[in-house]
């Protein structure tokens, strides 16, 4: 079970903000984050739980091992504002996901 | 640059088998892990399992006995058939070309970097 905090996130843009996923399970590194808009299919932001996807700008970074991972998005821009989810590939099947923390402005 | 379009019907009665096609262009499914995964409000994202070029299936335990997944190379196409459903299969249904790394045949790694825009399917009367 992978478990996501906060599940709301209010912030300003400009502001630095931490996302937390924690496992039930050691995970060593593998561990995936997706950013989610509203009517779009998620987008691969971090794999390997700390190696940005191709086209992800460095404010965001992936960190953690073991049980407890976190994505950091520094200097938020109004792009940024989504659902944010985790995704284990662990021990499965079956693939997990985590019930997303909602970022949004204040 | 790889793209994937799911169709198939929105809307299906309970107890039927729904069924969704993945068009896949800008590519070839050969050599490649095709995947579907479902997204609820009830659930949330729900991985259904993943089909290779090849034949490979792995499906999540929790479908298992209701789901097929198949590839037909000659149309470049990935299929679900889901079988005996109900309103709790009610979800926007995504395919995705996972990245899988395997390592003397054991998959290592598996996350999703290219997805489709999916479809909604809603099982009701």
């Amino acid at each position: 079970v992978l478990t996501q905090s906060p599940a709301t996130l209010s912030a300003s843009p400009g502001e630095t903000v931490t996302l937390s996923c924690r496992s039930d399970l050691h995970l060593g590194s593998d561990l995936a984050w997706y950013q989610q808009k509203p009517g779009q299919a998620p987008r691969l932001v971090i794999h390997s739980a700390a190696t940005r996807a191709t086209g992800v700008p460095t404010r965001f970074s992936g960190s953690g091992s073991g049980t407890d991972f976190s994505l950091t998005i520094t200097s938020l821009q109004s792009d940024d504002f989504a659902i944010y989810y985790c995704q284990q590939y662990k021990k499965w099947p079956p693939i997990t996901f985590g019930q997303g923390t909602r970022l949004e402005i204040k | 640059q790889v793209q994937l379009q799911e169709s198939g019907p929105g809307l299906v009665k309970p107890s039927d088998t729904l069924s969704l096609t993945c068009s896949v262009s800008g590519g070839s499914l050969s050599g490649f892990y095709w995947s579907w995964v479902r997204q609820s409000p009830v659930k949330g994202l729900e991985w259904i399992g993943f089909v290779h070029s090849k034949g490979r299936t792995n499906y999540n335990p929790s479908l298992r006995s209701r789901l097929i997944l198949s590839v037909d190379s000659s149309k470049n196409e990935i299929s679900l058939r889901l079988s005996s459903v109900t309103a709790a299969d009610t979800a926007v249904y995504f395919c995705a070309r996972p990245t899988v790394l395997t390592i003397f045949g054991v998959i290592e790694k598996y996350f999703i970097d290219v997805w489709g825009r999916g479809t909604l399917v809603t099982v009701s009367s």
